[in-house]
């Protein structure tokens, strides 16, 4: 049982490149959410979705798009890569019996030159 | 909107008690707690529901005053395993689909 399976793990841009998250949880889940962490900062939300095919604006949605194509998975795109991108990515899912508890994923350390 | 935490750090040694506070300037429907160890993934506490007990977890519990629109996390007789980031979060309304909004986390450190 891998829970919320995070890809890649690491991964370094240049200013301006773009680049895909992948998030993939195997619990069945409706919700299923994108965070950054920065230091000092908490845990700030990105996207988040309540089902296939839905997707909405959490705190800070700007220089980020998302798609919920397929139940299980939840992709943050970044277009247009910028240095204050930089950030630890988390994804997490919610939902079932247990719909108050989120799970989260392991995280993608993002840098951004 | 973002709750406030309080102490942003705290030390202890092996078996003192810690208590950690989260205030909001809103109304809120629940408080969800979780602890996140260096270099790892959030885990879920515990979450106190409006018109809710207190809840507990092994040592650890905590409260919920909705008149004050705060709570807090208890922490007894602490063992080295709980040092990590503690985080709470908010949900304002019962259909908010679970979007929480966390404050900046408090350091615990738990030392031998």
């Amino acid at each position: 049982n891998a829970g919320v399976t995070q890809t890649p793990k690491f991964r370094v841009l240049k200013t301006g490149q773009s680049m895909t998250l992948l998030c993939a949880q195997d619990m069945n889940h409706e919700y299923m959410y994108w965070y950054r962490q920065d230091p000092g900062m908490g845990l700030r939300l990105i996207h988040y979705s309540v089902g296939e095919g839905t997707t909405a604006k959490g705190e800070v949605p700007d220089g980020y798009n998302v798609s919920r194509l397929k139940k299980q998975n939840f992709l943050l795109g970044l277009e247009s890569a910028a240095p204050s991108q930089t950030s630890v990515y988390f994804c997490a899912s919610s939902g079932g019996l247990a719909k108050n508890i989120q799970y989260f994923g392991a995280g993608t350390r993002l840098s951004v030159l | 909107q973002q709750p406030v935490q309080s102490p942003q750090a705290v030390i202890l040694r092996e078996g003192e008690d810690a208590v950690i506070n989260c205030s909001s300037s809103k109304a809120l429907y629940s408080v969800h707690w979780y602890r996140q160890k260096h270099g790892e993934a959030p885990v879920f506490l515990m979450i106190l529901l409006k018109g809710g007990e207190q809840k507990g977890h092994e040592k650890i519990s905590a409260s919920f005053n909705e008149k004050k629109q705060q709570s807090s996390l208890y922490l007894t007789a602490s063992q080295l395993s709980y040092s990590g980031t503690y985080f709470c979060g908010t949900e304002r309304s019962g259909g908010s689909q679970g979007n929480l909004i966390f404050g900046k986390g408090t350091k615990l450190s738990v030392k031998p």
